[in-house]
């Protein structure tokens, strides 16, 4: 079956702008994740969501970065007001439920450029 | 500990050479670690979740270890290939959140 999708693949935006970055998972999988690599840095854990509830939201870098799920399907992750420094690959990712034992399927990612 | 921290940062190694990386991690309140596989312009792909103290797992020529005790995971290769050249990743599974380390980038010269 078809596998995590983001769109857009590519997102070059300038300072100040809003930027919306588009999940869809794996079908039927009730979790959802996303992360964020920063050049030189490593996965860096944002928010998560079992069905359309996210439980802890603090892994957001800033108020200006918010995430939504509706329809226990498609994520959006919402960046207002963008800036330099969140020039980084977006990555989501889905499993079969949140728990410790379920591996996470990965999307390929959305590379954002900030100028 | 108290981040998931990995080592080598990089690692080069001749076709044919058996390998290994360390993964350490806090031990305390543990769930479970993953390991993953991070090919260039692909996805990161799911190699292992570990779970038990003592616990090793096997696909192919790679295989893991975890000590939940002292908070420490090892990758093995055995007989590196060229198409073995990835960043290795391991995360450790918190109540809330997964905590990834920083890879360990492995290059498999021909």
């Amino acid at each position: 079956g078809a596998g995590v999708s983001q769109s857009p693949s590519n997102k070059v935006t300038e300072k100040g702008k809003d930027v919306e970055l588009r999940c869809d998972p794996i079908s039927g999988h009730t979790a959802l994740y996303w992360y964020r690599q920063s050049l030189g840095q490593g996965l860096e854990f944002l928010i998560y969501f079992q069905g359309n509830s996210a439980p802890d939201k603090s892994g957001l870098p800033s108020d200006r970065f918010s995430a939504e799920r509706t329809g226990g399907s498609v994520s959006t992750l919402t960046i207002q007001r963008t800036q330099q420094e969140d020039s980084a690959v977006y990555l989501c990712a889905s499993s079969a439920t949140h728990n410790p034992y379920n591996e996470q399927f990965f999307g390929p990612g959305t590379r954002l450029t900030v100028l | 500990i108290l981040n998931v921290e990995q080592s080598p940062q990089s690692l080069h190694v001749q076709e044919g050479d058996s390998t290994n990386f360390t993964c350490s991690f806090p031990s305390s309140n543990f769930y479970a670690l993953h390991w993953y596989r991070w090919e260039t312009a692909k996805s990161p792909e799911a190699l292992f979740v570990m779970t038990l103290n003592g616990d090793e797992k096997k696909k192919g020529r790679i295989s893991a270890t975890l000590n939940t005790k002292e908070g420490y995971s090892y990758l093995y290769i055995k007989g590196s290939q060229p198409e073995d050249s990835a960043t290795y990743l391991c995360a450790r599974y918190n109540n809330n959140d997964m905590r990834f380390g920083a890879g360990t980038r492995l290059t498999v010269k021909p």
